[in-house]
């Protein structure tokens, strides 16, 4: 397996456009979780996933923030409008929770700057 | 907010010493686990420790529990030059997997 992939690796745009990121779960995990780190507040978890299910989105900073899962082998992440302060690597990582207790593999990131 | 605490936030040692970083967290956990992270990486899973276990071991990392005091240890022996890097603690309760803000380690070589 090619591990957990995400795109694009890097994203630099204007403040008030849309941003997606991507990411491309391990085959057979059923856990995804997306993570935004800065160095302010270090990795915090946006939201989580379970059977391409939202069960805790309580980290999504506002309303601008949306995360959809529309099958098991893919998730996106949008902002829309972007601001400057969303500048940041945001992380996705899958898992499987099939098993209790199981490791987080990460992706590469996707280190988003809003100018 | 955050759930795990590592501390010290910075540590630095020279090459073949032992390096020990703390976490300690607030609420139940079903396991709890500590990753690295090289720069401009994401992060590698390196042990996971559950909450019946007490003490465990991976080569030349050792991590501790203490679910009486809500904290952990990572100990890494006869450290190198590439271990340099920001060490997690990640607990897990209910799938949920959330981070300290991690503890950036130098070896000398």
């Amino acid at each position: 397996d090619a591990g957990v992939i995400q795109s694009p690796r890097h994203e630099v745009t204007e403040m008030g456009q849309e941003v997606t990121l991507r990411c491309k779960p391990i085959s057979g995990h059923n856990s995804l979780f997306w993570y935004r780190q800065t160095m302010m507040r270090g990795l915090e978890l946006l939201i989580y996933f379970n059977n391409n299910v939202p069960i805790d989105d309580s980290g999504m900073p506002e309303d601008r923030f949306s995360a959809k899962m529309p099958n098991a082998s893919f998730s996106t992440l949008k902002i829309q409008p972007s601001e400057p302060r969303d500048s940041a690597v945001y992380f996705c990582a899958s898992s499987s929770t099939r098993q209790t207790n199981t490791e987080a593999f990460f992706g590469q990131g996707t280190r988003l700057t809003v100018v | 907010s955050q759930q795990g605490e590592e501390d010290p936030q910075a540590l630095s040692i020279q090459e073949g010493e032992n390096a020990t970083m703390n976490c300690s967290y607030k609420t139940s956990i079903n396991n709890l686990q500590w990753y690295r992270q090289n720069s401009g990486r994401g992060l590698v899973h390196l042990i996971l420790i559950r909450s019946n276990e007490r003490e465990k071991h991976s080569g030349r990392l050792r991590v501790t529990l203490d679910t009486s005091k809500k904290s952990s240890s990572l100990l890494i022996t006869a450290s190198r030059a590439a271990d340099t890097a920001s060490y997690f603690c990640a607990t897990g309760a209910n799938s949920k997997l959330t981070f300290g803000k991690g503890i950036t380690l130098s070896v000398r070589p």
